[in-house]
Parts: structure tokens; C-alpha cells; sequence
């Protein structure tokens, strides 16, 4: 497809029990970001991927949160233990490099819900 | 205080009207300013992008900046039903899409 895809579009799972969210990004794309957008607010950096490597991981909330893109294309983040409070969209995002916010490009989301 | 804030409505107007949204931020620091639009359950897409103080104009949508008030605004002329969506101010200091400031998002409504 042209644009940021992430699967699964929506996903609830039990407290305590480990999701995986992936997303593919736009063909060609080196940098990579994930987002969280909880209800009424505002999307909130994670992390953001240029090729492989984790360059700043400054907005992952805490050691549960982790994120890898082992190819440089396809991205997955992981969360240990969900808490109710990790319930949001997470959002990623790709754009040809780390250049100015005008060539970012979001996915649709993933909408995690923690019952 | 957040780093940016923005009121989250929900605003109505009629089809034809001219909207006007504002954030306004703390952080000195931002040079980068962006305005997005999010349609429900999709994720944002860029509408407009400005460095630095000035306006920015692009068919229907002025975006201004004013650095010294901290204030910044997106206007809509000739608003149409399809513009009914979320629309978020978004700031960073520097022009990497890495940490991003987003304000709440203001909802907006159109109506024929």
C-alpha cells in the first residue's frame, strides 16, 4: 500500500498480558516514529527509529514499553504487562529522513484496549 | 502547564463561515510549527508547516505564527462540511519529527 499501515487496528487484551503492535511504513521511508494518543488528548512521542537503531527512545513511559525495527522497515512495539492506563491509539509515523515535521506521514492506529 | 495549549471545543460554525483556531505554548525554544487535521479513527495528517514568526497561506488555510506573544493560529475561509475533523497545533525545536509537542486538538463541526 502507499501509506503507514499498522496492525491490529484494534486489540483488547487483559491486564497484565503482553501486546505486540506493528506497523509498516511507507516504502523508502528511513525514519520511523511511534506516537500514543490517548482519549481527547493530543498524540505524545515514544520513540523514533532512523534505519535500525533506536536514535531517542526519551518518550517511552517506563522499562514495560519497547521498541524494535530490526530490517530498518517494519517496526514493532512491544508492551510487557499492560496496565488500564497503556488503553490509547498508538500512532506511527514515517518520513524520508529525520527532516522537517512536513514529510511526516501517520499510520491509522492501533487502538489498544486494557480491560 | 502543558508545553502547549489548546482549546478542545467542540466548535460549530456554518458551512461558509471563517474559522479561526489558537494554541498558544511556553517554550520559547520552538521554532517549528505545524497545524494537522484528524478525521475520526485516522491518523493525523499534516495541513500546514511554518518556521519561525509570520503567516503561511495555502488555498483556504492561513497559518499565523507570532513567537513574541507564544501564540499561534490556523484560519479557515469559505469552511465546508469536509472540514469537519480535529485539528491539532503541533510544535518542536528543531525540524526533526522526533518529539513533536501536540496540543489536545480542537473539534470542529461544519454544518450545511
Amino acid at each position: 500500500g502507499a501509506g503507514v499501515s499498522q496492525t491490529p487496528s484494534n486489540k483488547v487484551t487483559e491486564k497484565g498480558k503482553y501486546v505486540e503492535l506493528r506497523c509498516d511504513p511507507i516504502s523508502g521511508h528511513t525514519a520511523l516514529y511511534w506516537y500514543r494518543q490517548s482519549l481527547g488528548q493530543g498524540p505524545e512521542f515514544l520513540i523514533y527509529f532512523q534505519g535500525t537503531g533506536a536514535a531517542d527512545d526519551s518518550g517511552l513511559p517506563n522499562d514495560r514499553f519497547f521498541a524494535v525495527r530490526p530490517e530498518g522497515s517494519v517496526s514493532t512495539l512491544k508492551i510487557q504487562r499492560t496496565e488500564r492506563g497503556d488503553s490509547a491509539v498508538y500512532l506511527c509515523a514515517s518520513s524520508l529522513n529525520r527532516g522537517a515535521g512536513n514529510t511526516i506521514y501517520f499510520g491509522e492506529g492501533s487502538w489498544l484496549t486494557v480491560v | 502547564q502543558k508545553e502547549v495549549e489548546q482549546d478542545p471545543g467542540p466548535l460549530s460554525v456554518p458551512e461558509g463561515a471563517i474559522v479561526s483556531l489558537n494554541c498558544t505554548y511556553s517554550n520559547s525554544a520552538f521554532q517549528y510549527f505545524m497545524w494537522y487535521r484528524q478525521y475520526s479513527r485516522k491518523g493525523p495528517e499534516l495541513l500546514m508547516y511554518t518556521y519561525s514568526s509570520g503567516n503561511k497561506e495555502d488555498g483556504r488555510f492561513t497559518a499565523q505564527v507570532d513567537k513574541s506573544s507564544k501564540y499561534i493560529s490556523l484560519f479557515i475561509r469559505d469552511s465546508q462540511p469536509s472540514d469537519s475533523a480535529t485539528y491539532l497545533c503541533a510544535m518542536s525545536v528543531g525540524p526533526g519529527a522526533n518529539n513533536l509537542f501536540f496540543g489536545t486538538g480542537t473539534r470542529l463541526t461544519v454544518i450545511p
